[in-house]
């Protein structure tokens, strides 16, 4: 099963940044989302496609459907800036996808 | 809170061996999963496998069977990583992860909610 995002996502302090994580009927299942500063960890901020968990800001919001799921980043402040990863598990396979990568740039 | 804490960085020489170390606190190690995922340098993360200790469930991502071996002691609530024939293309930093598993000792699709702090492990000759 292969996930696509987009490699690089722009936004300017104030306004919204949505991250795109792409795959064959991925509304059917379960998404969620990763972020990574450099150095770091990744960072559960999304689960089960829109879930988030404690201590990650009301900005960040997650949404799936068809073959499009999406992170949304409401409000984007200058420390939104890092990688973000989706991952669904492949049910074919049993073993869990990560997508490519998306880094937010914050202008 | 479950805490996982990894094994310090490594300098390995090719066709050497390196074992990662992830160390589980604050919960019941019987209860946890783990997997182990690959960040090579300016890339992406990458599922190398991952193992239900209770079950002695261990699956691996078909690009490192037989290179990567997971294991798990109970006795120390540790989990380990464990790659041979290093290679210049294994520099990189790995991490350990809690997953979760179903009562039939089957993953879950479900989050990796707590992650290790990484290990460098550098293979140069």
């Amino acid at each position: 099963y292969v996930l696509t995002q987009p490699p690089s996502v722009s936004v300017a302090p104030g306004k919204t940044a949505s991250i795109t994580c792409g795959g064959d009927n991925i509304g059917s299942k379960s998404v969620h989302w990763y972020q990574q500063k450099p150095g770091q960890a990744p960072v559960m901020v999304i689960y089960f496609d829109g879930v988030r968990p404690s201590g990650i800001p009301d900005r960040l919001s997650g949404s799936n459907s068809d073959n499009t799921a999406t992170l949304t980043i409401s409000r984007v402040e200058v420390g939104d800036e890092a990688d973000y990863y989706c991952q669904v598990w492949d049910t074919t396979s049993a073993h869990p996808v990560f997508g490519p990568g998306t880094k937010v740039t914050v202008l | 809170q479950v805490q996982l804490v990894q094994s310090g960085a490594e300098v390995k020489k090719p066709g050497s061996s390196v074992k990662v170390s992830c160390k589980a606190s604050g919960g019941t190690f019987s209860s946890l999963a783990f997997i182990w995922v690959r960040q090579a340098p300016g890339h992406g993360l990458e599922w190398m496998g991952g193992i239900i200790p209770i079950f002695g469930t261990v699956n691996y991502a078909q690009e490192f069977q037989g290179r990567v071996t997971l294991s798990a002691d109970e006795s120390t609530s540790t989990a380990y990583m464990e790659v041979s024939s290093l290679r210049s293309e294994d520099t990189a930093v790995y991490y350990c992860a809690r997953g979760h598993y179903g009562t039939s000792g089957y993953w879950q699709d479900a989050p990796f909610d707590i992650w290790g702090q990484g290990t460098m492990v550098t293979v140069s000759s």
